[in-house]
């Protein structure tokens, strides 16, 4: 069985800072892993995604994540953040082929201070 | 535009009503799929749908339907059975096989 692990449930930096937010998986298949965010009141939006091949992958807005099979990890990272990136930022797993069921990790929060 | 719609945004319910949760979307997407949302707790599948007339349950399957009479629309109700309704529902479609789900803005129901 699959399952996604966000250690931190809330994450506060100032603007301009760097940031990461830790995922961590656990499949006994090969992955497909995602980052969501979701900002208040609203539906998830998908930020990046890993499938095959490089193990970085990168997000339109700047954001980051790096696919590591031997810590089994895929955190997300952001080298300066914006008041706009404030949001709940959500892990994911799929397995490949036949019916891919997602498995949604807790969620963090992150708050950008001013 | 293309994409999925969910109504009403907020919905309350008294005890021992059932309550209908619209989903639609415009994709032309096989899959769909409902969610529960809790803080702290991330996202929960309830029910999906691969293809019309035909849909499976999820994990937390109990005191929920659903039906799927047209590809584009998969509305949820939540029966009196269900105890604890409160929370944020999300839907959400693929293209059956393909990894990447795509969300509506969600419907937030709220017991009286």
């Amino acid at each position: 069985a699959q399952s996604v692990t966000q250690l931190d449930s809330q994450v506060p930096v100032f603007e301009e800072a760097p940031v990461e937010l830790r995922c961590n998986y656990s499949s006994s298949v090969s992955v497909y892993l995602f980052w969501y965010v979701q900002y208040p009141n609203q539906g998830l939006q998908l930020l990046l995604k890993y499938l095959s091949g490089s193990t970085l992958v990168e997000s339109i807005n700047g954001f980051e994540a790096e696919f590591n099979k031997s810590q089994t990890s895929f955190h997300l990272r952001k080298p300066s953040v914006h008041i706009s990136d404030t949001a709940e930022y959500f892990c994911a797993v799929s397995d490949p082929g036949g019916y891919q069921k997602v498995t949604f990790g807790t969620g963090t929060k992150l708050q950008v201070i001013p | 535009d293309g994409g999925i719609t969910q109504s009403p945004k907020y919905l309350f319910r008294k005890e021992g009503q059932n309550v209908t949760l619209s989903c639609e979307q415009n994709l032309n997407h096989d899959a769909m799929y409902w969610y529960r949302q809790d803080p702290g707790q991330g996202l929960r599948l309830i029910y999906y749908s691969q293809i019309v007339n035909d849909f499976q349950k999820g994990d937390i399957a109990e005191g929920y339907s659903v039906s799927r009479e047209k590809k584009e629309s998969f509305p949820l109700t939540v029966t009196s059975a269900q105890k604890n309704p409160t929370a944020f529902y999300l839907c959400a479609s693929s293209i059956w096989g393909q990894e990447t789900q795509y969300f509506g803005p969600g419907t937030r129901l709220l017991v009286l």
